[in-house]
């Protein structure tokens, strides 16, 4: 079965530390991999998506993402964090031919000030 | 604006209700989802629709049931035969069924079982 993991669950930063959040899936085929953020009290919003392509793909917020398909990896990246980037991060998958997300389990973001 | 609106927030069940948690969106998008989400479990899928009039079982929808008569509405009833009920519930829309159409999520309702 498709699966996705996220294996950092919690994660404190100070501010203008560097982000990386891993994000693995098992899947052989051809995917679509996302990344949401849902800030405290808002909606999920989408981050950054990756389709085919360059695997560097740049979301919103300075946010950026590097698909390995050997490594099965989907990670976000952010240079230098804000407190503002305090919030919980989901990576999702799509399997080609199919139409609904596969979640990963979130990382919860704190960032110092 | 074009969006979704859940309502109502925050919701209270009394054990053996059946209660129904309210999805409309006036984005026109032909899909829309039910999510469940937990604390260290992430999102789930309970029960998704492609079009008007049919919709399809997800990943966890024992216990769960919905309709799509309109377009723009998706209700769910959560049933007394779920048996943890008390969650964070998700609605999303998207244009089409295909992987290049990224979601919109409503804001959510909270369920919680007295």
């Amino acid at each position: 079965a498709q699966s996705v993991s996220q294996h950092n669950h919690h994660v404190i930063l100070s501010e203008a530390a560097s982000l990386e959040l891993g994000c693995n899936y098992s899947y052989g085929g051809t995917v679509n991999l996302f990344w949401y953020v849902q800030y405290p009290g808002q909606h999920l919003q989408l981050l950054l998506k990756y389709f085919s392509g360059d695997p560097l793909v740049k979301g919103i917020k300075g946010f950026e993402a590097e698909f390995i398909k050997s490594k099965f990896s989907f990670n976000l990246r952010k240079p230098s964090v804000q407190w503002s980037d305090t919030a919980e991060y989901f990576c999702a998958v799509i399997s080609s031919g199919t139409y609904k997300y596969i979640f990963g389990t979130g990382t919860r973001l704190k960032v110092l000030a | 604006d074009g969006g979704i609106t859940q309502s109502p927030k925050y919701l209270f069940r009394k054990e053996g209700q059946n209660v129904t948690l309210s999805c409309e969106q006036n984005l026109n998008h032909d899909a829309m989802y039910w999510y469940r989400q937990d604390p260290g479990q992430g999102l789930r899928l309970i029960y998704y629709s492609q079009i008007v009039n049919d919709f399809q079982k997800g990943d966890i929808a024992e216990g769960y049931s919905v309709s799509r008569e309109k377009k723009e509405s998706f209700p769910l009833t959560v049933t007394s035969a779920q048996k943890n009920p008390t969650a964070f519930y998700l609605c999303a829309s998207s244009p089409g069924t295909g992987p290049l159409y990224g979601y919109t999520f409503g804001s959510g309702t909270r369920l919680t079982v007295v």
